[in-house]
């Protein structure tokens, strides 16, 4: 089993429904994490959490909502998703000083119609 | 505010040839430094990482990358590829200080493109 399993893998969905993508990893790892990747834009960061009672906006917090429902379980929604949140969504997961890195799942892409 | 900066949103080279992928960041405080590769349709992987010691650091598909603090570099290369080198690749930095809650700050990614 991959150590951060995203579902789905792909979803497409009407303008205004509420979507939610779901995050859950083995490592053992207080830190989540939720990115968006656009091309040309690289990776950026969405909300993220340090450990079930903090969580925090990131850079584009705008239109989303997080939950983490557990240390291994962190969820992204959409209240009311619109196109231009059409993109790439990865979640990942790190120790305390990111001294190993981040894990990442294998991505979400949503599809905004 | 600390940054990270790709020079390159593509860069295309043939097959064998070296490649060097350039990575600058800007901090007052000491970092980690860190390479990610993102193959076609799959999510990022752990490519190699400074953290500290020897600033010429080894990783994984015969990658390596050299940290030098005076120029605030951190460039990637690989001395001769193979088209499964085929990916983009992103350097992030890790500020140590505190109140910096140690997160990584992302470049926007190059993408290696391997010509035949």
């Amino acid at each position: 089993d991959a150590d951060v399993t995203q579902t789905p893998r792909n979803r497409i969905t009407k303008t205004g429904k509420r979507i939610m993508l779901e995050c859950s990893q083995t490592k053992g790892h207080d830190r989540m994490y939720w990115y968006r990747q656009d091309p040309g834009l690289g990776l950026r960061l969405i909300y993220y959490s340090f450990d079930v009672k903090d969580i925090n906006k990131g850079e584009i917090s705008d239109g989303y909502s997080v939950s983490r429902q557990a240390q291994a379980k962190f969820s992204l929604s959409l209240e009311s998703a619109i196109p231009n949140q059409t993109a790439l969504y990865f979640c990942a997961t790190s120790d305390a000083l990111d001294v190993y890195g981040y894990t990442f799942g294998s991505g979400t892409r949503l599809t905004v119609v | 505010a600390q940054s990270v900066t790709q020079l390159d949103s593509q860069v295309p080279v043939f097959e064998e040839a070296p490649v060097e992928l350039r990575c600058n960041y800007s901090s007052s405080v000491s970092v980690y430094l860190f390479w990610y590769v993102q193959y076609p349709n799959q999510g990022l992987q752990l490519l190699l990482k400074y953290l500290s010691g020897s600033t010429l650091v080894k990783g994984i598909n015969g990658f390596e990358a050299e940290f030098n603090k005076s120029q605030t570099s951190f460039h990637l290369r690989k001395p001769s590829v193979h088209i499964s080198d085929t990916a983009e690749y992103f350097c992030a930095v890790t500020q140590l200080a505190r109140g910096s809650n140690y997160q990584l700050i992302w470049g926007a990614g190059t993408k290696l493109i391997i010509k035949p």
